[in-house]
């Protein structure tokens, strides 16, 4: 199993730019969500999916969407980018329903200037 | 309000030496308990867990925690730290049949020969 997988790796965007970041899991894992992760604030959860067809807000949603059509796949959308969305954005994902046992991806790190 | 405090915001100790990472959490409900591990550039990957039962729960890579209800503490040990400890580590709290979980800041551990 690849395991949780996301591209890019790294991606720089202006300010007002829009982009999607990948994430895909081969688990067959119902739960998947989006972290940003900041110096000093730890992770913070940005969306999630219990399941295909079904999302929900995190903590700091504002500016992004996602949709999960898939089981494999949760991509996340950047809207307008502002320099405040730079970050290293991590994708995870769990087999059941709740957050427990998270499987992480590598991380995307997105410059916005 | 539901959140985990990890109080050491970097640690630096000596190969071999003995480490306690600390972790409190305020949460209504009977929480679950996490550590995640977190090494230079990459995602985090899970360490160990408490649900509920033996308070003293056994992790990989030779961690172990403890977790004191009365303290609302879920501290991370090691007996004896290995150079390959060197990374990020975060707590986090759930709880039955949650769809997310909090996490703590993180406590960046440092490791001299």
């Amino acid at each position: 199993n690849a395991g949780v997988t996301q591209t890019p790796k790294f991606q720089v965007l202006k300010t007002g730019q829009s982009m999607t970041l990948q994430c895909a899991q081969d688990m067959n894992h119902e739960y998947m969500s989006w972290y940003r992760q900041d110096p000093g604030m730890g992770l913070r959860l940005i969306h999630y999916s219990v399941g295909a067809g079904i999302t929900d807000q995190g903590e700091v949603p504002n500016g992004y969407n996602v949709s999960r059509s898939t089981t494999e796949d949760f991509p996340l959308r950047l809207l307008s980018a502002a320099p405040s969305q730079t970050s290293v954005y991590f994708c995870a994902s769990s087999r059941d329903r709740e957050a427990y046992e998270q499987y992480f991806g590598p991380g995307t790190r997105l410059t916005v200037t | 309000a539901q959140s985990v405090t990890q109080p050491d915001i970097h640690i630096t100790v000596s190969e071999g030496a003995s480490l306690e990472l600390r972790c409190n959490y305020s949460y209504g409900a009977t929480p679950y308990l996490f550590w995640y591990v977190q090494s230079p550039g990459q995602g985090l990957q899970l360490l160990l867990k408490y649900f509920s039962g033996d308070t003293l729960v056994q992790g990989i890579k030779g961690f172990e925690a403890e977790f004191k209800r009365s303290q609302s503490s879920f501290n991370l040990r090691k007996p004896s730290v290995h150079w390959s400890d060197a990374a990020e580590y975060f707590c986090a709290v759930g709880t039955y049949n949650t769809d997310k979980l909090i996490f703590g800041t993180g406590t960046r551990l440092q490791v001299f020969p």
